[in-house]
């Protein structure tokens, strides 16, 4: 069983609609993140969250908004998303985003996306 | 820019013979190295690590990985690919106070 889990596994929206991913880490980790995994390109990171804070944001489109009520749930929220936007998405935390004290990050096993 | 180059899209090997992945980074000073497995539709799982020390660091599912300071390389090898092996695998590098950045993945494929 993951430490980290997503929710729902599966989705499709139309172009209008709004819906939201969830994630939950079970780790007792301070740093959750948001992953985008598209056909042959590299995982890109779209957002970073320590101890509730965004601290990083990647350029990501307005139409994705994300939320940390708490250390351990983590949103995306999906509006008015385009067909480009199918693709894996990917939740992971770690105990805190720097890594230089020997931490791991640790992936969900993902949300499918499908924009129609 | 900080980089991680996986040189190989897509590996095919017989089931029982070695496996070597190769993974280059470009770095300014020796980073955090990973080195993942993507089951289909399934999320990412760690398979080994190396921060300092010892530079053959041995990994889950009998993984090891060797860091070559002088080639700017962190290559994942297996003595006997097994066919459960098939799989996506993810190199991937950090700078410690920055985001993993992520190869592009090389797809291997197991035949009997």
């Amino acid at each position: 069983e993951t430490g980290v889990t997503q929710t729902p596994r599966h989705l499709v929206m139309g172009m209008t609609n709004k819906k939201s991913l969830k994630c939950e880490q079970h780790l007792g980790h301070n740093a959750m993140y948001w992953y985008k995994q598209s056909a042959k390109k590299p995982l890109e990171l779209m957002f970073v969250y320590s101890l509730e804070e965004r601290v990083e944001n990647n350029s990501v489109p307005s139409r994705f908004s994300p939320e940390c009520p708490n250390s351990s749930h983590l949103f995306l929220h999906l509006h008015t998303l385009q067909p480009e936007d199918s693709a894996l998405y990917l939740c992971a935390s770690s105990q805190d985003p720097a890594l230089s004290r020997g931490n791991t990050i640790y992936f969900g096993e993902g949300s499918w996306l499908t924009v129609v | 820019a900080q980089s991680v180059t996986q040189p190989d899209i897509h590996i095919t090997v017989s089931e029982g013979a070695s496996l070597e992945l190769r993974c280059n980074y470009s770095y300014g000073a020796t980073p955090y190295l990973f080195w993942y497995v993507q089951s289909p539709g399934q999320g990412l799982q760690l398979l080994l690590k190396y921060f300092s020390g010892d530079t053959l660091v041995q990994g889950i599912k009998g993984f090891e990985a060797e860091f070559k300071r002088s080639q700017s390389s962190f290559n994942l090898r297996k003595p006997s690919v097994h066919w459960s092996d098939a799989a996506e695998y993810f190199c991937a590098a950090s700078g410690g106070n920055t985001p993993l950045v992520f190869g592009k993945g090389t797809r291997l494929s197991v035949i009997a």
